[in-house]
This record gives structure tokens, C-alpha cells and sequence, in this order.
């Protein structure tokens, strides 16, 4: 079945900091990868995407991921974290009937 | 271009009442996918549709929920008989084409309280 584990649920990182979020997919297949973020109350905005090619993908923000087959990962990094980043992050992979598995997500804070 | 459209934005309902969520997908696009967030909890998928069409329904859960996307309007989210256990948050997305490399857009959710 297919999976996305996140194992941080939360993390904590000064301003100015480097960040990274660890995503873990299982998927058979060719996998879609997917990083979305949520600020309190809102939405979900997508931050980047991983279908094929180049497996370092950047994304808005100054975020970019990484993807690993041999590790099946797909990490979130930023070299320095802002306080708006503060938010929850989810990772998904796209699976057959065009719909998303998410991870259960990561709450970013950043301290001043 | 307006994003995806959901409303309301928050809903009360005691339990035993009807529930219906609206969503507008972005113009343009014509797959709506719903996924419900319970509290401390990702997002779970529940339906997609097409206009008129259900397409995949593998995340609903069997009694009390359902959905339509018709022709005219928005897509509906029913649930009918809430429970406490209903109070989530739900939200809609949208996307072009059926691909899975195509992106979802989602809504700013609507956010279901049961008493």
C-alpha cells in the first residue's frame, strides 16, 4: 500500500538557520512527489514538485527537495529559514486515480 | 484567476443535522477532489469527481457521506446524521487533467464543528 511517513512531527530552528524535513514515500510505481505547506487556518499552497528528471527540484520560497529512489526520500531543505516559514508541511505522492497521499505533516516553528 | 472557492468557511451543526460543504474549482478546471483533516492528522482522501461523474470514491466512508459535481454549480459535500467524530477540517481541490503529475489547488477548507 502506498505511504508517506514524515517522522518529525515537530521541529524547531532559529531564524536564519538551515532547515530540512524528511519525507518517506512507499509507492511501487514511478513515484509523484509532492511538498505542500498550510499556515494556520488556511489552505494548502504547493511548494515544489518531483515527476522525472533532475532529482534536486526547487520550488518557491527558496525551498528545494531532493529526491533519493535509493532511499525512497524525497527531503525538504532551506538554507535560511525565515519566520514566516513557520507552518505545517506536508509531503504526498501522487498515486493511480489521480488522488494524494499525504504524510501526516510537520510543524515548523522558528525562534528569533 | 480566481483560486478554489469553498464556503462556508466554518459550520456548526448539532449532531443528527445535515451537513453540506460547497467548493468552487478553479476556472478552467474540471476534476474536484475532496480530502477531510482530522485534528493532529494529514489530509485523507475521500472522493474525486469529474463534472457529473464519480470517478473514485475509494475514501468515502460508506454511510451518511456524499458528493456530486454537477453540470451547473459547485461541487457538493453531504453529509447527512453528523457525528462528533465528523468535525474535521474539509477541503477541496482542483486540477486541469487527470495525471498524476498534474497539480491540485486547494481551498482554504471548510471547517466542521459538531456539538
Amino acid at each position: 500500500a502506498q505511504s508517506v511517513t514524515q517522522p518529525d512531527i515537530h521541529i524547531t530552528v532559529s531564524e536564519g538557520a538551515s532547515l530540512e524535513l524528511r519525507c518517506n514515500y512507499s509507492y511501487g510505481a514511478t513515484p509523484y512527489l509532492f511538498w505542500y505547506v498550510q499556515s494556520p487556518g488556511q489552505g494548502l499552497q504547493l511548494l515544489l514538485k518531483y515527476f522525472s528528471g533532475d532529482t534536486l527540484v526547487q520550488g518557491i520560497k527558496g525551498f528545494e527537495a531532493e529526491f533519493k529512489r535509493s532511499q525512497s526520500s524525497f527531503n525538504l531543505r532551506k538554507p535560511s529559514v525565515h519566520w514566516s516559514d513557520a507552518a505545517e508541511y506536508f509531503c504526498a505522492v501522487g498515486v493511480d486515480g489521480n488522488k494524494l497521499v499525504f504524510g501526516a505533516g510537520t510543524i515548523l516553528r522558528v525562534k528569533s | 484567476n480566481a483560486g478554489v472557492m469553498q464556503n462556508p468557511r466554518h459550520l456548526v451543526r448539532r449532531r443528527g443535522q445535515e451537513a453540506r460543504l460547497r467548493c468552487s474549482p478553479m476556472k478552467g478546471h474540471s476534476h474536484v477532489y475532496w480530502y477531510r483533516q482530522l485534528p493532529e492528522e494529514g489530509l485523507k482522501f475521500m472522493v474525486y469527481l469529474q463534472k457529473e461523474n464519480i470517478i473514485d470514491e475509494s475514501g468515502m466512508p460508506k454511510e451518511r457521506f456524499s458528493a456530486e459535481f454537477p453540470k451547473e454549480g459547485p461541487s457538493i459535500l453531504r453529509i447527512q446524521q453528523v457525528v462528533r467524530g465528523d468535525s474535521a477540517a474539509y477541503f477541496c481541490a482542483s486540477s486541469r487533467q487527470r495525471a498524476r503529475e498534474e497539480t491540485q489547488y486547494f481551498g482554504p477548507g471548510t471547517r466542521l464543528l459538531v456539538l
